[in-house]
């Protein structure tokens, strides 16, 4: 059984540019939730999906997005990049929203 | 409004003791409480959570204790070892969405020899 993967490791953009970060959830998982790390932070929840659809969101902007596939694997889009988006981007997966999830090492997004 | 605080910001202590952390929550509507530990360059890892029909729950050297009525619980650590070095984090969520978590800011422990 495969964990949670996350894709790239690291990435560095520049202000006012878009980014896509990629998931694969753990087999067997259709339910997707991402959540934002800054330096020194706990983890904010950004949104949730659920077999396709989101299933809830935390209290982020419109310019992040999500998409979940048919194989339940998952991206985060953030549009327009400010300095505040430089952050680990976590994935985490879960059998249903009601069950304990499983996190993925992250993605760290740096904007310069 | 940071619903879920977190104490104390680090920790250090000697192998062997008993590092304590500590949580309070505010919204009374969340009743599973996981802890979650994180290594550098990791993701978190679930280390053992708690609802709110039992005071106390132990899984190995981890010992959750859970005070309903003062909306606290804490996390202890038994024997501590220089490999339980890492970030703490507390959590809590409603029931049914498990998933969906409101982490307290960490814990840094750092256990010396």
């Amino acid at each position: 059984e495969t964990g949670v993967t996350q894709s790239p490791t690291h990435l560095i953009k520049t202000r006012g540019q878009q980014v896509t970060l990629r998931c694969s959830s753990q087999s067997g998982h259709n339910t997707v939730s991402w959540y934002q790390q800054a330096l020194g932070q706990g983890p904010q929840f950004i949104f949730q999906y659920y077999r396709e659809e989101e299933n809830g969101r935390g209290n982020f902007p419109p310019r992040f997005s999500g998409l979940q596939f048919p194989n339940y694997s998952s991206e985060l889009n953030v549009n327009a990049l400010e300095l505040d988006d430089s952050a680990l981007y976590l994935c985490a997966s879960s059998f249903t929203s009601a069950d304990t999830q499983y996190f993925g090492p992250g993605t760290r997004l740096t904007v310069l | 409004q940071q619903q879920v605080k977190q104490s104390p910001q680090s920790l250090i202590v000697q192998k062997g003791g008993i590092p304590i952390i500590n949580c309070a929550y505010e919204n009374t509507a969340f009743d599973y409480f996981p802890w979650y530990q994180q290594f550098p360059g990791k993701g978190p890892a679930l280390l053992i959570a708690i609802r709110p029909d039992v005071s106390e729950k132990k899984e190995g050297r981890f010992t959750i204790s859970f005070n309903k009525s003062a909306k606290q619980f804490s996390l202890h650590i038994m024997d501590s070892q220089p490999g339980d070095s890492a970030t703490y984090f507390c959590a809590a969520s409603r029931s049914g969405t498990a998933s969906k978590l409101t982490f307290g800011t960490g814990t840094r422990l750092q256990v010396t020899l």
